[in-house]
């Protein structure tokens, strides 16, 4: 079974700074989706980021970036020049790429706060 | 275009009662899926549909948990003999999946119900 680890449970960044959040997974498929997901207070879950297992090109989204380590099973999230609206949970999350077996598997999560 | 929406928001019941959640997905989508995320966790994958059909269901989905989703659009989840181990928020997602192949489809998630059991 696959499992999604985030070991920090909380961090802090100043505005406008950078801060990398961490992951890893453990999995035996050669090919499969990994995800980072925003939550913030009280409002719906978004999509931040996506990375494709095949692609060895990491994924970047404006301010949002990813360093895949496929050989480390890693995917780690960098958030540069952070904004007071980038305050909220993060989770790292993997899904298989097999159309039928479509669940999400998310890791604990990491709460980001961000210091004016 | 409306995204996924979910009701009630919140429900607060007394250990023992039933309670039912509703989810309306994005129009077209034709999967829906059931997630619950206990305080301080991820969400929890719990059950999906892809039209009216129950394609999967997770080993959490005990035989108190119900989830239908009878013409392939809104669905509901029922809960029978709430417990306080039940309270928790339940995410609705829904995703346009194709029918051939290994394509991606994203899923877009609801508000969420935030079910408390005293």
């Amino acid at each position: 079974a696959q499992t999604v680890t985030q070991s920090q449970p909380e961090m802090s960044v100043q505005e406008a700074e950078t801060v990398t959040l961490s992951c890893t997974y453990d999995t035996s498929e050669s090919d499969y989706y990994l995800f980072w997901y925003k939550q913030p207070p009280s409002r719906q879950m978004i999509l931040v980021i996506r990375q494709e297992a095949y692609k060895q090109q990491n994924a970047t989204e404006n301010r949002f970036s990813v360093n895949f380590q496929k050989a480390a099973k890693s995917f780690s999230l960098k958030i540069s020049d952070s904004q007071l609206g980038d305050a909220a949970m993060y989770f790292c999350a993997y899904r298989s790429p097999m159309n039928r077996d479509d669940k999400i598997i998310f890791g604990k999560g990491t709460r980001l706060h961000i210091l004016p | 275009d409306t995204g996924v929406s979910q009701n009630p928001r919140h429900k607060i019941t007394k250990r023992g009662q039933n309670v039912t959640f509703r989810c309306d997905p994005i129009s077209e989508h034709n999967r829906l899926y059931w997630y619950r995320q206990t305080l301080g966790q991820g969400p929890e994958f719990l059950t999906y549909f892809q039209n009216e059909a129950q394609l999967e269901k997770s080993r959490l989905l005990s035989d108190r948990f119900s989830a239908e989703r009878p013409k392939g659009s809104f669905s509901t989840l029922e809960i029978q003999r709430t417990e306080q181990g039940d309270s928790a928020m339940y995410l609705c997602a829904s995703s346009l999946a194709r029918a051939s192949g290994l394509s991606y489809n994203e899923q877009f998630f609801g508000p969420g119900t935030r079910l408390t059991v005293l």
